[in-house]
């Protein structure tokens, strides 16, 4: 199984500004995954990390609003850029190893005023 | 376009009850299925992963089902217990190369003492 920790786990940011977060898996593993949790909703997949290369976004998410980078095999970085009060959610990272089964972080609280 | 759909959306039940959640999901061609539980302010944890040529996993109290062919999957769980209170996410895993998971919204349960 992998373990995966988040920084920050949650924040409060003002509108205008932007977020970085962190997450790092205590193995190396082949896919890494940024997904967004609204409030009452369900997990929607942001976009799938790629070590060395630019991440693939899901409809809906472009790269400028959610940059994300993938240094090596167990670490990628999640920024929410410009933040609106709609981008308020939890965000949670996701990795996938040789097995099939998919661990998640604990997820970044984000609120914005 | 794959769908996910969990029925009920909530359920409270007394301890010691054996209760069935239900997944459907719109597109039959999946690689697997997975159950996860989410604690409030918490991350996924996950419960039981079914390959498509599988038709049940089990673990401890918990089992489940998959009939690929009519796209739906139960999840068992045995006399329940008040620890089991959470929400429980069901996801699938698309053929066609993207390897994401398309979650459902999740059945809340409670588990009254």
């Amino acid at each position: 199984s992998a373990v995966i920790s988040q920084k920050p786990s949650r924040d409060i940011c003002q509108r205008g500004t932007s977020l970085t977060i962190q997450c790092q898996v205590d193995s190396q593993v082949t896919m890494m995954f940024w997904y967004r949790q609204q409030p009452g909703q369900s997990l929607t997949l942001i976009a799938t990390a790629n070590q060395g290369s630019e991440a693939t976004y899901e409809s809906g998410f472009v790269i400028d609003k959610f940059p994300i980078s993938r240094p090596n095999l167990t670490f990628s970085t999640l920024t929410v850029s410009n933040m609106s009060p709609e981008d308020s959610s939890i965000y949670l990272c996701s990795a996938r190893g040789g097995a099939e089964t998919q661990y998640f972080g604990p997820g970044t609280r984000l609120l914005v005023l | 376009k794959q769908e996910v759909t969990q029925i009920p959306a909530a359920l409270s039940v007394p301890e010691g009850e054996n209760l069935v959640l239900n997944c459907s999901f719109t597109d039959s061609a999946i690689y697997n299925l997975q159950w996860f539980r989410q604690d409030p302010g918490k991350g996924l944890t996950s419960l039981l992963l079914i390959q498509s040529s599988q038709r049940e996993q089990t673990s401890g109290r918990l089992n489940a089902s998959l009939d690929k062919s009519s796209g739906r999957s139960t999840l068992y769980i045995a006399a329940s217990q008040p620890g089991d209170s959470a929400t429980y996410l069901c996801a699938v895993t698309t053929q066609g190369g993207s390897e994401k998971l398309v979650f459902g919204k999740g059945t809340k349960l409670t588990v009254n003492p």
